[in-house]
């Protein structure tokens, strides 16, 4: 059964404090994601990797890196949270073929206050 | 269009009716379309990634459809059932790793 595993499910941080989430999958993919999804908003691609130590940006990278030190796991970092950082966070990973579906890990919920 | 929009935002419908509910797309740069299921408390999971101009898909009781020349997607629920109670999320892939995704039809069906 393939895999997606986000690290919390739940999260409650500080304003200012640094924030790593961390996604790690089981299925030998070249390519990882990183979203968030707002209520009445899609899911919003924050930054993505298809390949070890490559980085993208997605439409809204501002505040957020990333890291890719090892195939199978891809950080998101939240450098200083701020309030507007609240939001659920979802990883994916899909084959490096352009034309596949994605896997998804079971989300983090973040909340800074 | 440059945004993938869905509607309607949420459907309530009681067990056994059908529904179905719309995906519109970018047409030009068109790659694919997905369709995933989000249940509360899952994962997001595939349900048909779709291609070619009049592609139709099924698995089990829900259909899908394509327009890539006019830009929508049609997903059709027969007979529903409360455990089609999720979130339908819809994405336009235009190529290279740009995927735009809808926000959603959130569908309760009520037994």
């Amino acid at each position: 059964d393939v895999k997606v595993t986000q690290s919390s499910r739940y999260l409650v941080k500080r304003t200012g404090e640094k924030v790593f989430l961390e996604c790690v999958q089981d299925m030998d993919h070249e390519n990882m994601f990183w979203y968030r999804q707002d209520p009445g908003l899609g899911l919003r691609l924050i930054y993505f990797s298809y390949d070890v130590k490559m980085k993208e940006k997605g439409d809204i990278p501002e505040g957020y890196s990333v890291s890719r030190e090892k195939k199978e796991r891809f950080s998101l970092i939240l450098e200083s949270a701020s309030t507007n950082q609240t939001s659920m966070y979802l990883c994916a990973s899909s084959p490096r073929q352009v034309n596949t579906e994605a896997f998804f890990g079971q989300g983090t919920r973040l909340t800074v206050v | 269009i440059l945004n993938v929009e869905q509607s309607p935002q949420s459907l309530h419908v009681q067990e056994g009716d059908s529904t179905n509910f719309t995906c519109s797309f970018p047409s030009s740069n068109f790659y694919a379309l997905h369709w995933y299921r989000w249940e509360t408390a899952k994962s997001p999971e595939a349900l048909f990634v779709m291609t070619l101009n009049g592609d139709e898909k099924k698995k089990g009781r829900i259909s899908a459809t394509l327009n890539t020349k006019e830009g929508y997607s049609y997903l059709y629920i027969k007979g529903s059932q409360p455990e089609d109670s999720a979130t339908y999320l819809c994405a336009s892939h235009t190529g290279g790793f740009k995927t735009i995704f809808g926000a959603g039809t959130r569908l309760f069906v009520k037994a």
